[in-house]
């Protein structure tokens, strides 16, 4: 079946400094969706990319999906301790098949 | 205001015992999930429908058992064949099969 392996699985970061998680599938996707859990709190939808070499940004955040559609990567730009949680992707090969989600990669930001 | 509510937030169990996970939405959404998060570890899938009177098993779906008799309601009911069910169980809904989820706040369910 298909599989969504993310890497890394934490990374402690000072504050101010980059994060990047990464996000390969098997399979071809259809779409990637990223969230976020904050400790304590449920998955949170950030946003979903669909086509091929895309790429979008919220804030400090910026989103990209492979020209294969078979990996993604959430890059944030100055961590700061607002970033702080589980960030997880989610793949689609489409149709009626459910999103398969990674494991997830824990970012703490040390102050 | 629309949103997923689960019920209850802690929930004890003795062993031997049966209960029931309580997962509503007023979203009007067709699909619904439960996932099954241990510390530290990712979401796992238990089971999943993608429309009225009828469902899937995910990947960890022995001990649990689920009904969608409602567009609006998925109860889960974890069952005393599952032999390790304390964990933070997570309901959610979507429009479609592959589009995004909304989470409910979770249920923590412990054994006493």
């Amino acid at each position: 079946g298909q599989q969504v392996m993310q890497i890394p699985q934490y990374q402690h970061v000072q504050e101010g400094e980059d994060f990047t998680t990464y996000c390969n599938s098997s399979t071809t996707l259809s779409n990637i969706q990223w969230y976020k859990q904050r400790p304590g709190g449920h998955p949170v939808f950030l946003i979903q990319l669909v086509k091929s070499g895309e790429v979008k940004k919220q804030k400090r955040l910026t989103f990209q999906f492979g020209e294969a559609k078979k990996n993604s990567s959430l890059h944030i730009t100055a961590t700061q301790t607002t970033d702080v949680g589980t960030y997880f992707c989610a793949g689609s090969p489409g149709g009626s098949y459910i999103p398969t989600f990674g494991r997830g990669t824990s970012l703490i930001v040390h102050p | 205001d629309g949103g997923i509510t689960q019920s209850p937030k802690y929930l004890f169990r003795k062993e031997g015992q049966n209960v029931t996970l309580s997962c509503e939405q007023n979203l009007n959404h067709d699909a619904m999930y439960w996932y099954r998060q241990d510390p530290g570890q990712g979401l796992r899938l238990i089971y999943y429908s993608q429309i009225v009177n009828d469902f899937q098993k995910g990947d960890i779906a022995e001990g649990y058992s689920v009904s969608r008799e409602k567009k609006e309601s998925f109860p889960l009911t974890v069952t005393s064949a599952q032999k390790n069910p304390t964990a933070f169980y997570l309901c959610a809904s979507s429009e479609s099969s592959n589009q995004p989820q909304h989470f409910g706040d979770g249920t923590r369910l412990s054994i006493l």
